[in-house]
């Protein structure tokens, strides 16, 4: 079954600073890799997408960096906000179903 | 739109019984798969259904199983529950299967 390694598992920074959050996986069925932000008592939710044609995806304060040979890919939240207090998760897909990486808990401290 | 539908939210089963869990997918959607959280385990994989055949199966016992219906809604059972069965119960739903998957806000299930 394949891996996806996501580090760290918590991750403290101050207001304004950047949260960088790494995933490392070994194969997937193709090139797309999400990450999902999670709050207590809620389901996932899809924040930002990467596909092969790029190695890197900025949607607001949130970039994606990709390094398809090394097979990582990274999470950075620029400016981070006590609201970005979550749990992310990174995935990779692997046939039809995406597997994830374990979560890193961030807390934004105001 | 409306979003993934999970019912019940909540659901408290005694050791030994079974469970059924239902997910109403995004409209035009027809992947469901489905996803046990726990704090030990993280999310993992159940079981994937699409165009109601399972194209892909985790790791899990067969105590877990699952369906889907013609209108790509999917249902979920655990027979003989266990203690370590209790979870959050997630699925997710996509046009044709992993990429730009939504989840809904999942099912917790306690087993006592």
């Amino acid at each position: 079954q394949q891996q996806v390694k996501q580090s760290p598992q918590s991750l403290i920074v101050q207001k304004g600073g950047i949260s960088i959050i790494n995933c490392a996986y070994e194969n997937t069925a193709f090139d797309y890799f999400p990450w999902y932000q999670q709050f207590p008592g809620k389901g996932p939710a899809l924040l930002i997408a990467i596909r092969p044609d790029v190695s890197e995806k900025k949607e607001g304060r949130f970039t994606i960096s990709f390094n398809k040979s090394a097979k990582q890919f990274s999470l950075h939240i620029m400016d981070s906000q006590p609201g970005d207090s979550a749990t992310y998760f990174c995935a990779a897909p692997l046939f039809n179903d995406m597997r994830f990486g374990a979560g890193t808990r961030l807390t934004v401290k105001p | 739109k409306a979003g993934v539908t999970q019912t019940p939210r909540y659901l408290i089963k005694t050791r030994g019984q079974q469970v059924t869990l239902s997910c109403s997918p995004i409209s035009g959607h027809r992947s469901v798969s489905w996803y046990q959280q726990t704090p030990g385990q993280g999310l993992q994989f159940l079981f994937e259904y699409f165009s109601e055949t399972q194209r892909n199966k985790g790791n899990f016992p067969g105590r877990f199983s699952g369906r889907q219906f013609s209108n790509s809604r999917s249902e979920m059972n655990v027979s003989t529950l266990e203690l370590g069965d209790s979870a959050l119960y997630l699925c997710a739903s996509s046009l044709q299967g992993a990429a730009e998957a939504f989840f809904g806000q999942g099912t917790r299930l306690t087993v006592v």
